[in-house]
């Protein structure tokens, strides 16, 4: 099985903090992706990767930053914490049929 | 660029009730399109998926969804609910002219079934 590993669960943060948010897959997934999941919002491409090195905004990149230094790690970067950044994020990365397999999520709350 | 379209974002079923959860895309070109879910405290995952052939596609659960293109419609159903599908349900669309298999996202349908 595919497997994609969040770092963290929960994650509680102070307004203003660099907060790092790592993601690592296992099957040697050229593309990865980085979503936040808000009630009635459904899933926000933030940032995605095609390739080590390779990034491209998504839908809603302002605030955040991404790493891709080796293929099976991609690292999501909050800047400079704030609160209307608390969320759930979701990493991802797909198989060349185009289908996603998601991590268990990080719940952040900055405060 | 592709947008997604689920039509109820709540739907509260008593178990062996009959569901259908519409989705709808705006996206001219070749399309890939999925359904996920995510149980209570689980990651998201896929439920079925179409890509080509057979309009109709059968997933895991007993869950089937219908690809009709001239309504650029992806609906799923399942005949007969159980307590156990209570879930968030997302509809997903993929177009192929897209570097990277970039996904647009329904909102989500919160189902909730009543034992």
């Amino acid at each position: 099985d595919v497997k994609v590993t969040q770092s963290s669960r929960y994650l509680v943060k102070r307004t203003g903090e660099k907060v790092f948010l790592e993601c690592v897959q296992d099957m040697d997934h050229e593309n990865m992706f980085w979503y936040r999941q808000d009630p009635g919002l459904g899933l926000r491409l933030i940032y995605f990767s095609y390739d080590v090195k390779m990034k491209e905004k998504g839908d809603i990149p302002e605030g955040y930053s991404v790493s891709r230094e080796k293929k099976e790690r991609f690292s999501l970067i909050l800047e400079s914490a704030s609160t209307n950044q608390t969320s759930m994020y979701l990493c991802a990365s797909i198989d060349f049929r185009l289908e996603a397999f998601f991590g268990q999520g990080t719940r952040l709350t900055v405060v | 660029a592709q947008s997604v379209s689920q039509h109820n974002h709540h739907v509260i079923l008593s178990e062996a009730a009959s569901l259908e959860l519409g989705c709808n895309y705006s996206y001219g070109g070749t399309v890939n399109l999925f359904w996920y879910v995510q149980y209570p405290g689980q990651h998201l995952q896929l439920l079925l998926k179409y890509f080509s052939g057979d309009p109709l596609v059968k997933g895991i659960k007993g869950f089937e969804a219908e690809f009709i293109k001239s309504k650029f419609s992806f609906n799923l159903r399942k005949p007969s609910v159980q307590w156990s599908d209570t879930a968030e349900y997302f509809c997903a669309v993929t177009a192929l002219n897209t570097n990277a298999g970039k996904s647009t996202f329904g909102d989500g349908t919160t189902l909730t079934v009543k034992p």
